[in-house]
């Protein structure tokens, strides 16, 4: 059974740094494109970030470019988000995905961790 | 980007009623060169992950009931649920997948009338 685990979460303040990690079992990890996707309290999905299967392509979205950055470690079968100069519109519950099709960046997620809450407040 | 939108935000149907939910995109999702169109439906209930319902606009994912159906053209979709139980209540999104950035339609609530 594919599953998919959010830690690093936590309550910190503005302009500092935070790192998400997901820990993925029973799948083959290094076939898939992993991605972050976040909701931020009552609201909607917001794609946030994805990596291809072996590491070297990533895309963002406009609004944490430059701040954050999608790694992954094969080996280890886990997907990092390190997060920095954070924001209170940062505040969400971030999850991670896995890309349905082998070897493509963009596909339909399926399936998604639990989640993770980062809360950016001062 | 691909701006996805929805309509209605919110709806209320009866135990056993027809529930309809539409997504829009602002520009064509359908690659021709497979035919393709590249939307999917996810649920999402209250303090869970979203689910994944649909996906290739009409392809329904395995175990997921046959109630739930999906339709569309290049441009606008539908998400069915032909005989709504009290276990879809829930909010759905669309998502397009054609291009990045992955864009979702901004949800649409189910309750029971």
């Amino acid at each position: 059974q594919v599953q998919l685990v959010e830690s690093g979460g936590g309550v910190v303040q503005p302009g500092t740094s935070l790192r998400l990690s997901c820990a993925a079992s029973g799948i083959t990890f290094s076939s898939y494109g992993m991605h972050w996707v976040r909701q931020a309290p009552g609201k909607g999905l917001e794609w946030v970030a994805v990596i291809s299967y072996e590491g070297r392509k990533k895309y963002y979205t406009d609004s944490v470019k430059g701040r954050f950055t999608i790694s992954r470690d094969n080996s280890k079968n886990t997907l990092y988000l390190q997060m920095n100069s954070l924001r209170p519109e940062d505040t969400a519950v971030y999850y991670c995905a896995q890309g349905v099709e082998e070897q493509q960046m963009i596909t339909w997620f399926d399936p998604w961790g639990q989640g993770t809450l980062v809360t950016v407040s001062s | 980007d691909i701006v996805m939108t929805q309509s209605p935000d919110s709806l209320a149907v009866s135990l056993g009623e027809r529930a309809t939910i539409n997504c829009k995109s602002s520009q064509t999702v359908l690659n021709s060169s497979n035919n393709k169109k590249y939307l999917a439906w996810y649920q999402q209930k209250p303090g869970q992950p979203p689910k994944l319902l649909i996906y290739w606009a009409s392809t329904r994912e395995s175990g997921v009931p046959d109630r739930f159906s999906g339709s569309g053209s290049g441009t606008d979709f539908t998400l069915t649920i032909s005989s709504l139980q009290a276990e879809d209540v829930a909010v759905y999104y669309c998502q397009q997948y054609y291009s990045i950035p992955v864009t979702f339609g901004p949800g649409t609530k189910v309750d029971i009338k």
